[in-house]
């Protein structure tokens, strides 16, 4: 069964905390994604991953970076968390950039106070 | 750049009657697919149901199935003989390549389904 695993459910930070969120995918997927989920405006891109140490921006890519130095792991940085970071943030997997669908993870709830 | 449109933030429908979500989108490619996920109170984003935009037949799967209109750029999803299960977030999504480059999905805001009982 397809897996694309997230490390933590609800996570809580203090401004100015530097914060990684990881994601683990099982399928051996090209591709990896990170969304930003907020009520009201749905899901929005904030960077993606073609292939290892690839990246490429989204829609909304400030304040955040990524890395992905492994095929399987793609994780979200957040240099310094702010209140406005507080978030749902789901990260996804797809075989495909685009034409295919795209694997979730379970979401990590992020609490910046 | 590509948006999704769904006009209902939400929809309320008796338990085994049939209900329409509403998806418009906006592309000038002609290479894509459409896609319909639901978000349950889990808040695990399942497939529901893919199209292919090449494909004029619509996509089915059990009690879902899609109106797919190329030309009005719409793609309405119909659950029918909803069940209490089906109460959840729904969202349209577009994916293919912008730009000659590919990247991924775009999502409308979804639609909060609910089932009465």
């Amino acid at each position: 069964d397809v897996k694309v695993t997230q490390s933590s459910r609800y996570l809580v930070k203090r401004t100015g905390e530097k914060v990684f969120l990881e994601c683990v995918q099982d399928m051996d997927h090209e591709n990896m994604f990170w969304y930003r989920q907020d009520p009201g405006l749905g899901l929005r891109l904030i960077y993606f991953s073609y292939d290892v140490k690839m990246k490429e921006k989204g829609d909304i890519p400030e304040g955040y970076s990524v890395s992905r130095e492994k095929k399987e792991r793609f994780s979200l940085i957040l240099e310094s968390a702010s209140t406005n970071q507080t978030s749902m943030y789901l990260c996804a997997s797809s075989f495909t950039l685009g034409l295919s669908e795209a694997f979730f993870g379970q979401g990590t709830r992020l609490t910046v106070v | 750049a590509q948006t999704v449109t769904q006009s209902q933030p939400e929809m309320s429908v008796q338990e085994a009657e049939t209900v329409t979500l509403s998806c418009t989108y906006d592309t000038s490619e002609s290479d894509y697919y459409l896609f319909w996920y639901k978000q349950p109170p889990s808040r695990q984003m399942i497939l529901v149901i893919r199209q292919e935009a090449y494909k004029q037949q619509n996509a089915t799967e059990n009690r879902f199935s899609v109106n797919f209109q190329k030309a009005a750029k719409s793609f309405s999803l119909k659950i029918s003989d909803s069940q209490l299960g089906d109460a959840a977030m729904y969202f349209c999504a577009w994916g293919g390549t912008r730009g000659g480059g590919a990247d991924g999905l775009t999502f409308g805001k979804g639609t909060h389904l609910i089932i009465q009982p």
